[in-house]
């Protein structure tokens, strides 16, 4: 069974600063793929950025970069030079063979002016 | 077509009550899936439609739950004897096919029971 793990419930950065999310997983698959959604309020979730496992570089897309260490099973978010618009819940989460995703628990991060 | 549509975004019922949401995925996505999702909690997974045979289920679906995906096109995720533990707010997603794993979110259906 997977299971993903989000250890900060809440964080608060100021703005134009550097936050990082952590994430810790667990899947004895050996092709998976890992993700962060962020979840702004009352708003759909969407796609910050994904990783493959098989993938030894780091994913980034934009402000947003992954630290991906598959030995430990950690897959944290870096957030660089924060905007208010990153305010929002974030989920970490892992899928594999059918593409159901396995959630973690949420991240609620507050970007302060 | 823009994104994943759900209908409706709020529903409150009585307790015992059956309810019933639809899902409308973005054109071709032929993978559907529902999430559950509790305040505070991260999604949980109910169950998921290949076109339109329903493939998997969780356990977290009791038999008061059905869901249906007529033509691989809209699903309906039906709650027969509503009950308080089943407020909460149920997501759809969809993904394009085999090689994408990047799945499409709608904005959900909060279910409040009462």
């Amino acid at each position: 069974a997977q299971t993903v793990t989000q250890s900060q419930p809440e964080m608060s950065v100021q703005e134009a600063e550097t936050v990082t999310l952590s994430c810790t997983y667990d899947t004895s698959e050996s092709n998976y793929y890992l993700f962060w959604y962020k979840q702004p309020p009352s708003r759909q979730m969407i796609l910050v950025i994904r990783q493959e496992a098989y993938k030894q570089q780091n994913a980034t897309e934009n402000r947003f970069s992954v630290n991906f260490q598959k030995a430990a099973k950690s897959f944290s978010l870096k957030i660089s030079d924060s905007q208010l618009g990153d305010t929002a819940m974030y989920f970490c989460a892992s899928s594999s063979g059918t593409y159901k995703y396995i959630f973690g628990t949420g991240t609620r991060l507050k970007v302060l002016a | 077509d823009t994104g994943v549509s759900q209908d409706p975004r709020h529903k409150i019922t009585k307790r015992g009550q059956n309810v019933t949401f639809r899902c409308d995925p973005i054109s071709e996505h032929n993978r559907l899936y529902w999430y559950r999702q509790t305040l505070g909690q991260g999604p949980e997974f109910l169950t998921y439609f290949q076109n339109e045979a329903q493939l998997e289920k969780s356990r977290l679906l009791s038999d008061r739950f059905s869901a249906e995906r007529p033509k691989g096109s809209f699903s309906t995720l039906e709650i027969q004897r509503t009950e308080q533990g089943d407020s909460a707010m149920y997501l759809c997603a969809t993904l394009p096919g085999e090689a994408n794993t990047e799945a499409f979110f709608g904005q959900g259906t909060r279910l409040t029971v009462v």
